[in-house]
């Protein structure tokens, strides 16, 4: 089992434009969060999926948004990037009330 | 609001020493926390849930609702305990899990 897999692994994006991050859960994970860390700070809840719907947004505003597909899979897409948004995007899987599975991270800079 | 601190930013000890990582928390409802860990260039893990109540790597957390606290403990410090270590809180119902900005502990040989 993989565990939870992110693709890209680096991005550099210029001011404006979009970006899609992509996250496959470990197996038999139904449930996916997204956070955004950022240097020397704890990762930052963005929102959440679970049969194909966010379930819980945290404080991001709506160019930040998301999409979860039948396999569970997730994407990440944030419109007209600010070179606030570099940071380290983080996908994290559980099913349940299971403690959360991390991929590890796209790295995105906004230039 | 919901609110994990973790007030120390790097905890340097020797190897074989006791320590302990401090972790407050502010939430109203009955709160699910977990400890996390990341090991040089690894990802981060879950180390443990104060469900569980179990003793991970030497490692326990006791959840006091009284000082709304959740620290880390282990008795002895090996080097290979040195990592990011992140307090989080998952509010009632299960969705949003809160993290806290992480202390770094370095077990010192």
């Amino acid at each position: 089992d993989a565990g939870v897999t992110q693709s890209p692994t680096h991005l550099i994006k210029t001011r404006g434009q979009q970006v899609t991050l992509r996250c496959s859960p470990k197996s038999g994970h139904d449930t996916v969060s997204w956070y955004q860390q950022a240097l020397g700070q704890g990762p930052q809840f963005i929102f959440q999926y679970y049969e194909e719907e966010e379930r819980q947004r945290g404080n991001f505003p709506d160019r930040f948004s998301g999409h979860q597909f039948p396999n569970y899979s997730s994407e990440l897409n944030v419109n007209a990037l600010l070179l606030g948004d570099s940071a380290l995007y983080l996908c994290a899987s559980r099913t349940g009330g299971s403690g959360y599975t991390f991929g590890s991270g796209t790295r995105l800079t906004v230039v | 609001a919901q609110r994990v601190t973790q007030p120390e930013k790097l905890l340097s000890v020797f190897k074989g020493a006791p320590v302990e990582l401090k972790c407050n928390y502010s939430y109203s409802g009955s709160p699910e926390l977990f400890w996390y860990v990341q090991y040089s260039r690894q990802r981060l893990q879950l180390l443990l849930r104060h469900i569980s109540r179990e003793s991970i790597k030497g490692f326990t957390a006791d959840l006091n609702k009284g000082e709304t606290s959740f620290h880390l403990k282990k008795p002895f410090a090996q080097e290979e305990d040195s990592a990011m270590y992140y307090c989080a809180l998952r509010n009632t119902g299960g969705f949003k899990t809160i993290f806290g900005a992480g202390t770094r502990l370095f077990v010192k040989a």
